[in-house]
């Protein structure tokens, strides 16, 4: 099975900042990868798919990159409404469909 | 209005059962694939089954495999888990999400959750 790891594991920023989280993959994924945002007592939320591709309705500074097993989610200009806990999601091979263990991005 | 809702959560025994359902409006599952996620309370998300939207093939984590069972409807609006033998490690809200081949197979459409507590 295909392994993620993300890092940090949690990270303190302000409003305005620009945030990187990075996700790896234990093997080649090509760009089979995606990010969710998930709020405390919400569902996750997909942000980005294919590694770089935005979803409908999701707002421009978030970005995604990367391809083969690095990938990263920037967040250009945190908003308030940013602070939460990030996952990668690989679907390249599945399943089983894997996950990162999320970052938590709090207020700093 | 495409949504998913989840429902059948609850307390259970150890060793005992239990059955979701998941409604879905605004799609069928015909032209998706559909997943069961979990997340036990402050950890991480865990994918635990995948039935394809013909509903002829399934797939199951190591963790639940031979213990819970996917199915759906005739009308491929209804997705269910089926969970036998439940232990405290089963504890967890379990959702129901779609899969959108068109989206890298991302998971596009997730319900709100329902809470299952597995606890004597």
């Amino acid at each position: 099975d295909i392994q993620m790891t993300q890092s940090p594991s949690s990270l303190s920023a302000s409003v305005g900042d620009r945030v990187t989280i990075t996700c790896r993959a234990s093997q080649t994924i090509s760009t089979y990868l995606n990010w969710y945002q998930q709020k405390p007592g919400k569902a996750p939320k997909l942000l980005i798919y294919g590694a770089s591709s935005l979803q409908s309705g999701v707002p421009s500074r978030f970005s995604g990159s990367g391809s083969g097993t690095d990938f990263t989610l920037t967040i250009s200009g945190l908003q308030a409404e940013d602070f939460a806990t990030y996952y990668c999601q690989q679907s390249y091979s599945n399943p089983p469909f894997t996950f990162g263990p999320g970052t938590k991005v709090e207020v700093k | 209005q495409v949504q998913l809702v989840e429902s059948g959560g609850g307390l259970v025994k150890p060793g005992g059962s239990l059955r979701l359902s998941c409604a879905a409006s605004g799609f069928t599952f015909s032209d998706k694939f559909m997943t069961w996620i979990r997340q036990a309370p402050g950890k991480g998300l865990e994918w635990i089954s995948y039935i394809s939207g013909s509903g002829t093939t399934k797939y199951y984590a190591d963790s639940v495999k031979g213990r819970f069972t996917v199915s759906m409807d005739s009308a491929k609006t209804s997705l269910h888990l089926q969970m036998n033998s439940l232990t405290v490690d089963d504890t967890a809200v379990y959702f129901c999400v779609r899969g959108e081949r068109g989206l890298d197979d991302a998971f596009d459409i997730w319900g709100h959750g329902t809470l299952v507590t597995v606890s004597s």
